[in-house]
Order: structure tokens, then C-alpha cells, then sequence
């Protein structure tokens, strides 16, 4: 258990699905973040969230739909996914966005295959 | 654009030292971090180096010299369970995050 947990562990979802992903932390941490992660490539920044507020969206496709309802939780919402998108799909937690000394806190993941 | 380079791959075995090597490119450099992934887990934060030299932690070193644009993890007395990837990772132009290397597999063998 890292301080972030995210559900599901494993998705399988058609294309014409909607589904949800959650990431839950409590550790006080006021800064949350989604990366996608695929094979042979670096992890991809998606959204930030600050104090519940996005600070950055990534150039993401409008399929992937980020919800942040409060500091301790980050949903990250799917409609109408391409094979492509196929990935693991990493939350992540920090004290705020500019404490990269004490390191961001990862969730073990969601693991999402679009058939 | 920004970027980070890392060696894919390294092989090492029990007991030894190895080095993982990693160039950026970023603009406004805010210094350098590491993360370890075991198969199937979270990456879990290793190290920071904001200024040039050595940090020790443990068997873990992680070193960064600012003016060649470079640093490297240095990892002693191997142990199999250091078999895993490593990521070396900056802030992003925009300052809102972390950027990632493409990650290093190191494989240690007995």
C-alpha cells in the first residue's frame, strides 16, 4: 500500500463503453496527477490538479474527462476509447506541485485494455 | 523541446555496482529525480538532486553535475530485488510537473 490507491486494478472495456477510473489519497497532499504509461515509452503527463484546481492538461484527447471533487480524490472519466489508448494508467500525489525534493507518492496503477 | 535519455537496458550481478546514466534537456532546470518501478507496482521516489554532488542514501547514490546536463544512480552491493526499472525525471517547461525518462531495466542476476 503506497498512500494512493486507485480502482480498478484491471479494466477491460469496448469502445462504445463509459467507465471510471479512481484514485483516493490521504496523505494531505495537495497536488494530483494522472499518467498514462505504455509500453518502451517515457510516462506521459495527462492532467494536474492543484488544490483542486486543473493546472494542466497535456494536449489529452476530449475521451479523457478528469474530475477532481476534492483534495483526496482524482477520478479520470472514459467514453468512446480507441485500442490505443491501452495502458497503465498512473495517479500520482504531492505535497504540492513544486515539492519535487520529497518526491511524488504513485498509485500501483489501473490496467486498461480497449477491445 | 524537453527531454531526458536514458540507457534502456543494463545487466549486472549480485553483489556488484552498477550506474545508470541520464541527459536532460529542459528549460529552467529545477533539478533531478529518480524512481524505481518493480513489475506490476508503483514507481516509488528514490532521490532529488537540486545542486551539484553526491546524495547518499543507503546503497543508492544519485549524482548531478548541472553544468554537463547530466546526472546518473548509482546502486551498490546488488541485490536481485534491485531488479526493476528506473526512471530519471525533471520539471516540465510549464513548471506544473514531473517529466520522465523513457526508464532503465536493470536485470541483476546471481
Amino acid at each position: 500500500e503506497t498512500g494512493v490507491t486507485q480502482t480498478p486494478r484491471h479494466l477491460v472495456m469496448g469502445m462504445t463503453n463509459k467507465k471510471s477510473l479512481k484514485c483516493e489519497q490521504h496523505l494531505g497532499h495537495n497536488a494530483m496527477y494522472w499518467y498514462k504509461q505504455s509500453a518502451k515509452k517515457p510516462l506521459e503527463l495527462m492532467f494536474v490538479y492543484s488544490l483542486e484546481e486543473r493546472v494542466e492538461n497535456n494536449s489529452v484527447p476530449s475521451r479523457f474527462s478528469p474530475e477532481c471533487p476534492n483534495s483526496s480524490h482524482l477520478f479520470l472519466h472514459l467514453h468512446t476509447l480507441q485500442p490505443e489508448d491501452s495502458a497503465l494508467y498512473l495517479c500520482a500525489s504531492s505535497q504540492d506541485r513544486n515539492s519535487f525534493n520529497y518526491g511524488y507518492t504513485f498509485g500501483s496503477g489501473t490496467r486498461l485494455t480497449v477491445v | 523541446g524537453q527531454s531526458l535519455e536514458q540507457p534502456s537496458e543494463v545487466t549486472a550481478v549480485e553483489g556488484a555496482i552498477v550506474q545508470i546514466n541520464c541527459t536532460y534537456q529542459t528549460s529552467g532546470f529545477y533539478g533531478l529525480s529518480w524512481y524505481q518501478q518493480h513489475d506490476g507496482g508503483a514507481p516509488t521516489f528514490l532521490s532529488y538532486n537540486a545542486l551539484d554532488g553526491l546524495e547518499e542514501t543507503g546503497r543508492f547514490s544519485s549524482f548531478l553535475s548541472r553544468s554537463d546536463s547530466y546526472g546518473y544512480l548509482l546502486l551498490q552491493e546488488l541485490q536481485m530485488k534491485d531488479s526493476a526499472s528506473y526512471f530519471c525525471a525533471s520539471r516540465n517547461q510549464a513548471g506544473t510537473a514531473l517529466i520522465f525518462g523513457k526508464g532503465t531495466t536493470l536485470s541483476v542476476s546471481s
